[in-house]
């Protein structure tokens, strides 16, 4: 069974620190991976992807990959309560291409 | 707002009823998709549509029909629903599979 795992949280951060949100995956023949932001009672907004083992950088925003450990994290730097929702880690699987998906970490910030 | 567009935002009808969920996007994307999220949880996929032909059906109840009437259109029917298919219903496209995929804003369906 291919998974994506995330811890569902809720992660507390106070405003201006780092938000460090982590995923890990089952299977090794995932190249792909997606960052989505949801807030309470809306869509999924894609916000960062990344496909290759290292980081990437967008704005407040950086994309870990390392395939060797396995695992996808997304660090958001000087958070502030806009950033409060659902972070949802989704990895494609190469095989069909479809997306699998974790079950999504709540983050919230503290004024 | 988004560039994949859904129709109605809200729904509520009878178990009897017979209704239909539209998208349409215009970013020239060629893989179309329909998921079901149920709160707290993930998106669930049901559809995958790539170049107007059914790809992926992920063992859907027959009381939920896609039809994708063109590369811009993609409706999902519904008929004799369960309380329990009470959901968010989304629409999204990609320009290919497996490449990121962009949401509509939902369908809030409501089966009384």
């Amino acid at each position: 069974q291919k998974e994506v795992e995330q811890n569902s949280g809720p992660l507390s951060v106070p405003e201006g620190a780092i938000a460090s949100l982590n995923c890990t995956y089952s299977d090794r023949g995932s190249q792909s991976f997606f960052w989505y932001r949801q807030y309470s009672g809306k869509s999924p907004e894609l916000i960062m992807s990344i496909y290759s083992n290292g980081d990437k950088e967008d704005g407040r925003f950086t994309a870990q990959l390392n395939k060797a450990s396995q695992y996808v994290s997304l660090l958001i730097r000087d958070s502030q309560p806009s950033d409060s929702a659902t972070y949802l880690c989704a990895g494609k699987m190469d095989s069909n291409y479809q997306l699998i998906w974790g079950a999504g970490t709540k983050l919230i910030i503290k004024p | 707002d988004t560039e994949v567009t859904q129709t109605p935002k809200h729904l509520v009808m009878g178990m009897t009823n017979k209704k239909s969920l539209k998208c349409e996007q215009h970013m020239g994307h060629r893989a179309m998709y329909w998921y079901k999220q149920k709160a707290k949880k993930p998106p669930e996929l049901m559809f995958v549509y790539s170049y107007e032909k059914l790809s992926i059906n992920e063992s859907v109840p027959s009381r939920f029909s896609p039809e994708c009437p063109n590369s811009s259109l993609l409706n999902l029917h519904l008929h004799a629903l369960q309380p329990e298919d009470s959901a968010l219903y989304l629409c999204a496209s990609s320009q290919d599979r497996g490449q990121p995929q962009h949401f509509g804003d939902g369908t809030r369906l409501s089966i009384l």
